[in-house]
C-alpha cells in the first residue's frame, strides 16, 4: 500500500509568480484535502476534492485553486504569489465515507521571496 | 463554527514522566476530535480520534485521550514519556467531512 506522496519537496518562488503543487493519494482513497501550515501554526483547511469537484473550502481567496484527476491525484495552484503564502502545504487523502480519517503526505515547503 | 484551543505551546517532561497535553474545543454540536503528531520535516500522523463512541480513546504509541463534554476538553496523555515522543502535537475538531480545524500545536520536549 502506497502512502500519500507530494511533489516537489521544496520550492522557491518570487512574489507575483504562480505555483503548482502535486499530490498522489493513498491507494484506494477518493478524497483529497489541502492544508496550509504557516511556520509555528496548525494546518488551515484550504479545500477538499471529491469526484473531481471542489467539495468544501476554507477561508482562502480564489487565487488558490485545485484539480482532482480520475486517478484521484490532485493539484493545488496558487496564482499571484504573496510573501504570506510561504508555508508548508499538506495534502491528505481519505475515503469519502470516512473523510475524517485523513492520511497526510510529507508536505511541500513553499518559500516566496 | 467549531474550534480548538491547545493550552501551552511548549511542554517539557522527563523521560518516564507523565505526558499531558491539553486541548479544549468549542462546538455547537457533538464534534469529532482528533490528535495528530508531526515529526520534523514530516506530515501529520493520526494518533487517535473520538467519534462519539467510548469517551476514553486509546491510540498508537501508548497515547490515550478522554472526551469530557462537561469540560469541553479532549486532553492527550501518556503514562511514561519516551525520547521518541518528542514532536509537535496537534488537536483538531471536525463537524463534517470536509472542514477540519486544527489547534496551534504543542511542542513536546522529552529530557533524558
Amino acid at each position: 500500500e502506497t502512502g500519500v506522496t507530494q511533489s516537489p519537496t521544496h520550492l522557491i518562488k518570487t512574489r507575483g509568480q504562480q505555483v503548482t503543487l502535486r499530490c498522489s493519494s493513498q491507494s484506494g482513497h477518493n478524497t483529497v484535502s489541502w492544508y496550509q501550515q504557516a511556520l509555528g501554526q496548525g494546518p488551515q483547511f484550504i479545500f477538499q476534492y471529491y469526484r473531481e469537484e471542489e467539495n468544501g473550502r476554507g477561508n482562502f481567496p480564489p487565487r488558490f485553486s485545485g484539480l482532482q484527476f480520475p486517478n484521484y491525484s490532485s493539484e493545488l495552484n496558487v496564482n499571484a504569489l504573496e510573501l504570506d503564502d510561504s508555508a508548508l502545504y499538506l495534502c491528505a487523502s481519505s475515503l469519502w465515507d470516512r473523510a475524517n480519517e485523513q492520511y497526510f503526505g510529507p508536505g511541500t515547503r513553499l518559500t516566496v521571496t | 463554527a467549531q474550534s480548538v484551543t491547545q493550552l501551552g505551546s511548549h511542554v517539557s517532561v522527563s523521560e518516564g514522566a507523565l505526558v499531558l497535553l491539553r486541548c479544549n474545543y468549542s462546538s455547537s454540536v457533538p464534534p469529532y476530535l482528533f490528535w495528530y503528531v508531526q515529526y520534523p520535516n514530516q506530515g501529520l500522523q493520526l494518533l487517535l480520534k473520538y467519534t462519539s463512541a467510548a469517551t476514553l480513546v486509546k491510540g498508537i504509541n501508548g497515547f490515550e485521550a478522554e472526551f469530557k463534554k462537561s469540560e469541553t476538553s479532549f486532553h492527550l496523555t501518556k503514562p511514561s514519556a519516551h525520547m521518541s515522543d518528542a514532536a509537535e502535537y496537534f488537536c483538531a475538531v471536525s463537524l463534517n467531512n470536509n472542514d477540519m480545524r486544527f489547534g496551534a500545536g504543542t511542542r513536546l520536549t522529552v529530557k533524558p
